[in-house]
């Protein structure tokens, strides 16, 4: 049974450019959350996905945007990259109604230099 | 709105005993989780208390008190490995599962 996983694991852009990171979720899983962690903060959500809309959003700009497909794989993109956005940005699945818990993905780190 | 609060760093011995607070504030209660993270490592799942009391499993026990907004994670016989940060997080109070987390408390583990 395949968890959650994410790609790419690391990153670097420079200040300006757009990056897209993507995630699939655990089997079994229609629901998809993005969530921002800084370095020695708590993750801070972005934004959900269930049946390919977006379905709640966190305190973030329009820069950060995310897709979800057919299969329940979610991409996050961010445009204009700012030295602000380095963080690592994990990904978590669950089950719509089958309760609170989300399984987290191993996160894409990313560096805007 | 919602309002986590835990202390940013804690230092206990090997094989001993620690307790990690968590005091919240918020408008509508639906469970609260506590999460254990290794550094660059995906949060994992610990705990979920809706009760009060005390919840124990293996060598983790969490404790919830709705009433004081206060919850606590209990690590026994501490082992190097646990040193980690130790995240409380709480379900939005409006509704859907969104997920609104504290700061962590980074644990270290000392022989």
């Amino acid at each position: 049974d395949a968890g959650v996983t994410q790609s790419p694991t690391h990153l670097i852009k420079t200040r300006g450019q757009q990056v897209t990171l993507r995630c699939s979720p655990k089997s079994g899983h229609d629901t998809v959350s993005w969530y921002q962690q800084a370095l020695g903060q708590g993750p801070q959500f972005i934004f959900q996905y269930y049946e390919e809309e977006e379905r709640q959003r966190g305190n973030f700009p329009d820069r950060f945007s995310g897709h979800q497909f057919p299969n329940y794989s979610s991409e996050l993109n961010v445009n204009a990259l700012l030295l602000g956005d380095s963080a690592l940005y994990l990904c978590a699945s669950s089950l719509r109604g089958a309760g609170y818990e989300q399984y987290f993905g191993p996160g894409t780190r990313l560096t805007v230099t | 709105g919602q309002n986590i609060d835990q202390p940013t760093e804690m230092t206990a011995t090997e094989g001993a005993i620690v307790q990690i607070n968590c005091t919240y504030q918020t408008s509508g209660f639906n469970g609260l989780f506590w999460y254990q993270q290794h550094a660059g490592e995906a949060p994992t799942f610990l705990s979920y208390n809706v009760l009060d009391g005390l919840e124990e499993k293996g060598r983790f026990s969490s404790f919830l008190s709705r009433s004081k907004g206060y919850s606590y994670l209990l690590l026994k016989e501490l082992q190097m490995k646990d040193s980690a940060s130790y995240l409380c997080a709480m379900p939005w109070s409006g509704g859907g599962n969104k997920l609104t987390f504290g700061t962590g408390t980074q644990l270290k583990v000392e022989l």
